[in-house]
């Protein structure tokens, strides 16, 4: 039972276009959503985060999108730089970073 | 302070023998985590310490793993009578409390 989606596997986007990942969930008892950004042969690396009570998070070139109606979240990247190229995973949990449940990645390739 | 630190990179192990990993937080982290990663999936939470109390098990940790840490400082993660299933990338990641996870770079599991 797949509680994170990330229906898209891959996405190729333009250097200095606007990158949209998305990611779905289906346990409205999630209160708490992040995204991780991970390079080859490393561990994955928090990205932004976003808790139930907002619907906006913003850290520079970094936005985090939430709707609760729809249970959807998503990361807008602008503008998009080569260095952001990876494999970016959301994740949920019930109270802050206990117990995270990953969506299976999104492979961003920034075309130069 | 180089992170968080997991050893060995890759482990290569015949079917039914054991193995152990061993995971070094960030020093004034309290919270320890243990995450598994296979091919085309995000990271599945196993478990977690706060500080020497081992707080949660996943259903996914069978009686075949065993996770310790003593003092609270570094962790072990053992595997006994390893299967062809185990293999994956094992995660190691720490926090102060429940802020933001810190992950290492895995530990590389195939069992033959």
């Amino acid at each position: 039972d797949q509680q994170v989606k990330q229906n898209s596997p891959s996405l190729s986007v333009q250097e200095g276009r606007i990158s949209i990942l998305n990611c779905d969930y289906t346990n409205s008892m999630f209160d708490y959503f992040l995204w991780y950004k991970k390079y080859p042969a490393e561990g994955p690396t928090f990205l932004i985060s976003i808790s139930s009570i907002k619907d906006k998070n913003e850290d520079g070139r970094f936005t985090v999108f939430l709707n609760k109606s729809a249970k959807h979240l998503s990361l807008h990247i602008v503008p998009s730089q080569p260095g952001d190229s990876a494999v970016y995973f959301c994740a949920s949990s019930f109270f802050g970073n206990e117990k995270l449940t990953f969506g299976t990645g999104t492979r961003l390739t920034i075309i130069p | 302070d180089t992170g968080v630190s997991q050893d060995p990179r890759h482990k290569i192990t015949k079917r039914g023998q054991n193995v152990t990993f061993r995971c070094d937080p960030i020093s004034e982290h309290n919270r320890l985590y243990w995450y598994r990663q296979t091919l085309g999936q995000g990271p599945e939470f196993l478990t977690y310490f706060q500080n020497e109390a081992q707080l949660e098990k996943s259903r996914l940790l069978s009686d075949r793993f065993s996770a310790e840490r003593p003092k609270g400082s570094f962790s072990t993660l053992e595997i006994q009578r390893t299967e062809q299933g185990d293999s994956a990338m094992y995660l190691c990641a720490s926090s102060f409390d429940n802020e933001k996870l810190f992950f290492g770079s895995g530990t590389q599991l195939s069992v033959l």
